[in-house]
Protein backbone atom coordinates (compact mmCIF):
# COMPACT_ATOMS: atom_id res chain seq x y z
CA UNK A 1 0.00 0.00 0.00
CA UNK A 2 1.11 3.69 -0.17
CA UNK A 3 1.92 4.05 -3.64
CA UNK A 4 2.45 7.54 -5.39
CA UNK A 5 2.95 7.70 -8.65
CA UNK A 6 4.62 10.51 -11.33
CA UNK A 7 4.19 10.71 -14.75
CA UNK A 8 5.87 11.44 -16.68
CA UNK A 9 9.16 9.87 -15.07
CA UNK A 10 10.91 11.83 -18.14
CA UNK A 11 10.47 14.83 -20.47
CA UNK A 12 12.81 16.81 -22.85
CA UNK A 13 11.17 20.06 -23.44
CA UNK A 14 12.30 23.19 -25.51
CA UNK A 15 12.61 26.48 -23.81
CA UNK A 16 10.06 28.86 -23.56
CA UNK A 17 7.59 25.95 -23.44
CA UNK A 18 5.32 24.87 -20.67
CA UNK A 19 5.54 21.36 -18.76
CA UNK A 20 3.23 19.68 -16.97
CA UNK A 21 4.08 16.60 -13.97
CA UNK A 22 1.16 14.88 -12.36
CA UNK A 23 1.96 13.06 -8.72
CA UNK A 24 -0.64 10.59 -8.12
CA UNK A 25 -1.97 8.52 -5.06
CA UNK A 26 -2.92 5.57 -6.10
CA UNK A 27 -4.15 3.41 -3.08
CA UNK A 28 -5.12 6.15 -0.18
CA UNK A 29 -6.67 9.78 -0.33
CA UNK A 30 -3.70 12.76 0.53
CA UNK A 31 -5.17 16.16 1.87
CA UNK A 32 -1.69 17.32 1.24
CA UNK A 33 0.72 16.81 -1.47
CA UNK A 34 4.49 18.27 -1.41
CA UNK A 35 6.30 18.98 -4.21
CA UNK A 36 10.64 18.79 -3.80
CA UNK A 37 13.14 19.79 -6.53
CA UNK A 38 16.57 18.17 -6.34
CA UNK A 39 19.86 19.40 -8.46
CA UNK A 40 22.84 17.20 -9.37
CA UNK A 41 24.57 15.56 -6.46
CA UNK A 42 22.48 17.77 -4.01
CA UNK A 43 19.50 17.09 -1.43
CA UNK A 44 16.04 17.61 -2.08
CA UNK A 45 14.49 20.96 -1.34
CA UNK A 46 11.13 21.20 -0.66
CA UNK A 47 9.49 23.74 -3.08
CA UNK A 48 5.74 24.08 -1.85
CA UNK A 49 3.01 22.79 0.41
CA UNK A 50 -0.49 21.65 -1.77
CA UNK A 51 -3.53 21.35 0.15
CA UNK A 52 -6.42 19.97 -1.88
CA UNK A 53 -8.73 22.40 -3.09
CA UNK A 54 -6.57 25.42 -1.49
CA UNK A 55 -3.89 27.65 -3.21
CA UNK A 56 -0.50 26.03 -2.76
CA UNK A 57 2.25 27.81 -0.31
CA UNK A 58 5.61 27.86 -1.94
CA UNK A 59 8.70 28.50 -0.07
CA UNK A 60 11.33 31.34 -0.19
CA UNK A 61 12.65 32.11 -3.43
CA UNK A 62 10.39 29.83 -5.30
CA UNK A 63 8.34 31.62 -8.08
CA UNK A 64 4.84 30.56 -7.34
CA UNK A 65 4.11 32.10 -11.24
CA UNK A 66 6.58 30.01 -12.89
CA UNK A 67 5.66 26.87 -10.82
CA UNK A 68 1.83 26.25 -10.76
CA UNK A 69 0.47 23.90 -8.57
CA UNK A 70 -3.05 22.74 -8.87
CA UNK A 71 -4.46 20.15 -6.24
CA UNK A 72 -7.66 19.76 -7.53
CA UNK A 73 -8.55 16.00 -5.85
CA UNK A 74 -7.50 13.92 -2.98
CA UNK A 75 -5.39 11.79 -5.43
CA UNK A 76 -4.12 14.40 -7.48
CA UNK A 77 -1.38 17.57 -7.69
CA UNK A 78 0.34 18.88 -11.04
CA UNK A 79 3.04 20.91 -11.21
CA UNK A 80 3.14 22.93 -14.35
CA UNK A 81 6.61 24.25 -15.45
CA UNK A 82 5.68 27.34 -17.25
CA UNK A 83 8.20 29.23 -19.97
CA UNK A 84 10.71 26.24 -19.31
CA UNK A 85 14.36 27.79 -19.16
CA UNK A 86 17.36 25.60 -19.29
CA UNK A 87 17.76 26.50 -15.59
CA UNK A 88 14.76 24.86 -14.67
CA UNK A 89 16.17 21.58 -15.91
CA UNK A 90 16.00 18.84 -12.22
CA UNK A 91 14.71 16.24 -10.97
CA UNK A 92 11.23 16.68 -9.39
CA UNK A 93 9.65 14.29 -6.93
CA UNK A 94 6.27 14.97 -5.11
CA UNK A 95 4.89 13.28 -1.62
CA UNK A 96 1.84 12.55 -0.39
CA UNK A 97 0.58 12.26 3.02
CA UNK A 98 -2.61 10.75 3.61
CA UNK A 99 -5.37 12.08 4.70
CA UNK A 100 -5.74 12.02 8.59
CA UNK A 101 -2.09 11.87 9.42
CA UNK A 102 0.07 14.64 10.51
CA UNK A 103 3.58 13.23 9.70
CA UNK A 104 3.72 10.18 7.36
CA UNK A 105 4.83 10.91 3.61
CA UNK A 106 5.53 8.78 0.85
CA UNK A 107 7.50 9.39 -2.26
CA UNK A 108 7.03 9.32 -5.97
CA UNK A 109 9.65 7.81 -8.50
CA UNK A 110 10.39 11.21 -9.04
CA UNK A 111 10.39 13.45 -12.74
CA UNK A 112 13.51 14.16 -14.63
CA UNK A 113 12.84 17.17 -16.47
CA UNK A 114 15.30 18.57 -19.29
CA UNK A 115 14.93 22.00 -20.74
CA UNK A 116 17.18 22.44 -23.99
CA UNK B 1 11.96 25.32 10.82
CA UNK B 2 13.24 22.25 11.38
CA UNK B 3 17.47 22.06 10.10
CA UNK B 4 18.92 18.49 9.66
CA UNK B 5 22.60 17.80 9.45
CA UNK B 6 23.81 14.67 8.59
CA UNK B 7 27.63 13.60 8.72
CA UNK B 8 30.23 12.07 6.95
CA UNK B 9 29.28 14.09 3.83
CA UNK B 10 31.24 11.36 1.92
CA UNK B 11 31.97 7.69 3.33
CA UNK B 12 34.45 5.10 1.24
CA UNK B 13 34.54 1.27 2.43
CA UNK B 14 35.76 -1.42 2.08
CA UNK B 15 33.52 -4.79 1.30
CA UNK B 16 32.78 -6.31 4.53
CA UNK B 17 33.47 -2.93 6.74
CA UNK B 18 30.87 -1.60 9.08
CA UNK B 19 29.90 2.08 9.27
CA UNK B 20 27.71 4.85 10.61
CA UNK B 21 26.11 7.80 9.36
CA UNK B 22 25.15 10.56 11.43
CA UNK B 23 21.97 12.80 11.80
CA UNK B 24 21.63 15.98 13.72
CA UNK B 25 18.34 18.07 14.05
CA UNK B 26 17.49 21.16 15.59
CA UNK B 27 14.21 20.93 17.13
CA UNK B 28 11.87 18.03 18.40
CA UNK B 29 10.08 16.09 15.57
CA UNK B 30 7.63 13.89 15.21
CA UNK B 31 8.88 12.03 12.20
CA UNK B 32 12.50 10.82 11.05
CA UNK B 33 13.20 8.30 8.40
CA UNK B 34 16.01 7.61 6.72
CA UNK B 35 16.15 6.67 3.15
CA UNK B 36 18.20 5.53 0.24
CA UNK B 37 18.24 7.06 -3.52
CA UNK B 38 19.13 4.45 -6.22
CA UNK B 39 20.46 5.46 -9.11
CA UNK B 40 17.18 5.88 -10.87
CA UNK B 41 16.68 8.66 -8.18
CA UNK B 42 13.85 6.25 -6.19
CA UNK B 43 14.08 6.91 -1.98
CA UNK B 44 13.88 3.38 -1.01
CA UNK B 45 12.39 4.27 2.74
CA UNK B 46 14.94 2.47 5.30
CA UNK B 47 13.66 3.06 8.62
CA UNK B 48 10.64 5.12 10.06
CA UNK B 49 12.42 6.19 13.42
CA UNK B 50 11.40 8.84 15.86
CA UNK B 51 12.65 7.44 18.72
CA UNK B 52 14.22 4.28 19.71
CA UNK B 53 16.02 1.58 17.87
CA UNK B 54 15.19 -0.78 14.62
CA UNK B 55 17.02 -3.61 12.65
CA UNK B 56 16.33 -4.75 9.07
CA UNK B 57 18.71 -7.37 8.30
CA UNK B 58 22.15 -5.50 7.90
CA UNK B 59 21.13 -2.19 8.48
CA UNK B 60 19.44 -1.17 11.96
CA UNK B 61 19.20 2.60 13.11
CA UNK B 62 18.91 4.60 16.53
CA UNK B 63 17.35 7.73 17.42
CA UNK B 64 17.71 9.33 20.67
CA UNK B 65 15.41 12.45 20.43
CA UNK B 66 16.29 14.06 23.43
CA UNK B 67 19.63 14.59 22.59
CA UNK B 68 18.54 14.72 18.68
CA UNK B 69 20.14 12.77 16.40
CA UNK B 70 19.63 9.66 14.81
CA UNK B 71 23.01 6.98 13.84
CA UNK B 72 22.29 4.63 10.91
CA UNK B 73 24.32 1.82 11.16
CA UNK B 74 25.72 -0.64 7.81
CA UNK B 75 27.66 -3.47 8.80
CA UNK B 76 29.61 -5.73 6.72
CA UNK B 77 28.98 -3.37 4.02
CA UNK B 78 28.35 -4.93 0.50
CA UNK B 79 28.83 -2.65 -3.41
CA UNK B 80 24.99 -2.66 -3.54
CA UNK B 81 24.96 -0.36 -0.56
CA UNK B 82 26.74 2.49 -2.46
CA UNK B 83 24.72 5.23 -2.74
CA UNK B 84 23.15 8.22 -1.08
CA UNK B 85 21.93 8.25 2.42
CA UNK B 86 19.10 11.22 3.38
CA UNK B 87 17.65 11.70 6.68
CA UNK B 88 14.87 14.00 6.91
CA UNK B 89 12.75 15.07 9.66
CA UNK B 90 9.62 16.33 10.25
CA UNK B 91 6.75 18.10 12.77
CA UNK B 92 3.14 17.62 12.72
CA UNK B 93 1.88 19.05 9.70
CA UNK B 94 4.65 20.13 8.08
CA UNK B 95 6.70 18.52 5.06
CA UNK B 96 10.15 16.48 5.78
CA UNK B 97 12.92 18.21 5.14
CA UNK B 98 16.14 16.71 4.11
CA UNK B 99 19.33 16.26 5.10
CA UNK B 100 22.41 16.84 2.43
CA UNK B 101 23.40 13.37 2.58
CA UNK B 102 25.53 11.05 2.99
CA UNK B 103 27.34 9.55 -0.41
CA UNK B 104 28.64 5.90 0.26
CA UNK B 105 31.12 3.58 -2.04
CA UNK B 106 31.83 0.40 -1.43
CA UNK B 107 34.58 -1.42 -3.17
CA UNK B 108 34.99 -4.93 -3.79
Amino acid sequence: GAVVSQHPSWVICKSGTSVKIECRSLDFQATTMFWYRQFPKQSLMLMATSNEGSKATYEQGVEKDKFLINHASLTLSTLTVTSAHPEDSSFYICSASPTGSSYEQYFGPGTRLTVT
Amino acid sequence: GIQVEQSPPDLILQEGANSTLRCNFSDSVNNLQWFHQNPWGQLINLFYIPSGTKQNGRLSATTVATERYSLLYISSSQTTDSGVYFCAANQAGTALIFGKGTTLSVSS
